[in-house]
């Protein structure tokens, strides 16, 4: 069965310095994975999908097999940053359904 | 926001009553999810639809049934609401097309049963 893990339940980090927060998964197939953003009271946002390799308000995440980790990353954290993370896997399944990770809320401090 | 609404967007009911959630959308998305989300577990599926009157059973679907008549209407039904349900409700779609499956969400709806 597919799982994710998001180890911290919440990060501080100071406006300006480098954010990582961390997502590892289990998974038998090739995994497909996202990480939504939720800003307070929102909807979720889609925020990177590893299979674009874009960059997205400064933030890049690279798949890393050997590791089954999908760390998100921004050098210099803002503080229009602080927000819930939650990284996704894509079961690949027929259903195309997703499992989260218990996310991680990240507080910028100014 | 790819077309989603919920409604109601705020629910406040009491322990017994049967509640619906809707969640809409105007784009001709095939696929549909209803999830929860509460602190500490992050979100769960609950059920989730691949066409009209088909559906099927996520995580934590006990307590809950859904209904799709029509391709833009999902419902969510708590036949007798529990405390243990209060709650957000996220609606979710498939974007479709090749190498797309990434979802998109509603706005949600916050239910609390007392």
């Amino acid at each position: 069965a597919q799982r994710v893990t998001q180890p911290e339940k919440l990060l501080s980090v100071f406006k300006g310095a480098p954010v990582e927060l961390k997502c590892n998964y289990s998974y038998s197939g090739s995994p497909e994975l996202f990480w939504y953003v939720q800003y307070s009271r929102q909807r979720l946002q889609l925020l990177l999908r590893h299979i674009s390799r874009e960059s997205i308000k400064g933030f890049t995440a690279d798949l890393n097999k050997g590791e089954t980790s999908f760390h998100l990353k921004k050098p210099f954290a803002q503080e229009e940053d602080s927000a819930m993370y939650y990284c996704a896997l894509n079961s690949g399944a027929g259903s195309y359904q997703l499992t989260f990770g218990k996310g991680t809320k990240l507080s910028v401090i100014p | 926001d790819a077309g989603i609404t919920q409604s109601p967007r705020h629910k406040v009911t009491e322990t017994g009553t049967p509640v619906t959630l809707r969640c809409h959308q105007t784009e001709n998305h095939r696929y549909m999810y209803w999830y929860r989300q509460d602190p500490g577990h992050g979100l769960r599926l609950i059920h989730y639809s691949y066409g009209v009157k088909d559906t099927d059973k996520g995580e934590v679907s006990d307590g809950y049934s859904v209904s799709r008549s029509k391709t833009e209407d999902f419902l969510l039904t708590l036949e007798s609401a529990t405390s243990s349900q209060t709650s957000v409700y996220f609606c979710a779609i498939r974007e479709q097309g090749d190498g797309h499956n990434e979802q998109f969400f509603g706005p949600g709806t916050r239910l609390t049963v007392l």
